[in-house]
Formats: structure tokens, sequence, C-alpha cells
């Protein structure tokens, strides 16, 4: 069964560090999405990517973010220089196309920012 | 916001089945119901999702009232790998999900 996959699994790094996050959505879908949960709260929306653009960002999503798919296969958020409030587990997700194309998950990648 | 409704948390014995209710009383017409779950700090996992007609697949059940203002998902045996945070979720094509707190089910053996 196809599966969004998500590296690295566990990242770590020093605040004003810039970190990639990457993530290979499922193969035939054309939107992919990043999440983000900080521990103990909700999964937040962060960015929404179609045709190669951005279609819709939430107020996270500053100037400090930006999100790439810089082949037919990865799709990567960058956190250009990292504070200690961007520790958190990241999701990508893909959907397909239409009214009720479901998202689908990967697994995750826990940043933690010292 | 979320504009759904769910209780904070639900115990089921193993076994028996398990009924978590949402209420999503503003829901717009063509707006679907999704329902995920999380399990501890695992990416979101999709079970079901209905428009108006009830649905079952190899994972559960989900009931949607006829005025789909509120809906059921059925687990029908549960077991411990169960025990997870269930997301009731409405939304519409490729928007984004807005998640709440969800439900908090716990499996007792």
């Amino acid at each position: 069964e196809p599966e969004v996959t998500q590296t690295p699994s566990h990242q770590v790094t020093q605040m004003g560090q810039e970190v990639i996050l990457r993530c290979v959505p499922i193969s035939n879908h054309l939107y992919f999405y990043w999440y983000r949960q900080i521990l103990g709260q909700k999964v937040e929306f962060l960015v929404s990517f179609y045709n190669n653009e951005i279609s819709e960002k939430s107020e996270i999503f500053d100037d400090q973010f930006s999100v790439e798919r810089p082949d037919g296969s990865n799709f990567t958020l960058k956190i250009r220089s990292t504070k200690l409030e961007d520790s958190a587990m990241y999701f990508c997700a893909s959907s397909d196309q239409g009214p009720e194309e479901t998202q689908y998950f990967g697994p995750g990648t826990r940043l933690l920012v010292l | 916001d979320a504009k759904t409704t769910q209780p904070t948390s639900m115990d089921c014995a193993e076994g028996r089945a398990a009924n978590l209710p949402c209420n999503h009383s503003t829901i717009s017409g063509n707006e679907y119901v999704y329902w995920y779950r999380q399990i501890h700090s695992q990416g979101p996992q999709y079970i079901i999702h209905g428009l108006k007609n009830n649905e079952t697949n190899e994972m559960a059940s989900l009931i949607i009232t006829e005025d789909r203002k509120s809906s059921t998902l059925i687990l029908p045996h549960a077991t411990l790998r169960d025990t997870a945070v269930y997301y009731c979720i409405v939304n519409f094509g490729n928007e984004k999900l807005t998640f709440g707190t969800g439900t908090r089910l716990t499996i007792i053996p």
C-alpha cells in the first residue's frame, strides 16, 4: 500500500540553524501539506502546496518557513533560522485532487531545537 | 477552530464495540465527515469518511444522522491497539484539515 515517508525521523539542532525536513508523498498525489504538533497540543496546519505553488498557509508559516518540490518526488519544509518554539513533530501529508480526496499522513519528524 | 465537538475521553472493554460520537451541527452540504486517529505521537491515520450515507470499511463503520448534524464512529471489536486519540473532522476537497482535541479512547483489557 502506498504511503507517505519522511526523513529524518528525529532532528536535533541549535537555535538559529537552518533545518530541512523531507517528505516523499504518495506518487500520484497532487496536493501536499505540512502540519506540526507541539508536544501535548493539537495538530496544526502550516501550509498546502499545489501545482508548484503555495495554495494556503497559516499565520504560523512566516518568512522563516519555506516549502519546495525540488523534483518529481520530494517535498521539503525549510526552517531558515530555528527558534526554541519550533520544537515539534512535523507531519507531511498528501492527497489526490477532488471533493473527497483523503489526506494521508507520514510518520513525522521530531524536531528538537536547543 | 474545529467545527466538531467530541467527548474528551472514553473507555471501552477489549472485544466490545467502541462507539465514538461527534457533533457537527454547522456542517455544510458539500462537506464530508472524516475520522482519523493518532496513536502516541505518530502521524494521524485515516480511518473512514462519509457524506450522508453510512459507510463501512475494514477498520470501522461510520453512521451519519439523516440531518448530518452528528455522526458515530464504530470500532466493532476493539483491541488494545485501538487505544488512541480519535479525531472527527469536517472537510471538503483539498482544504486544510482542522484538528480539535479529539476523543482519547482507552481500551481496557
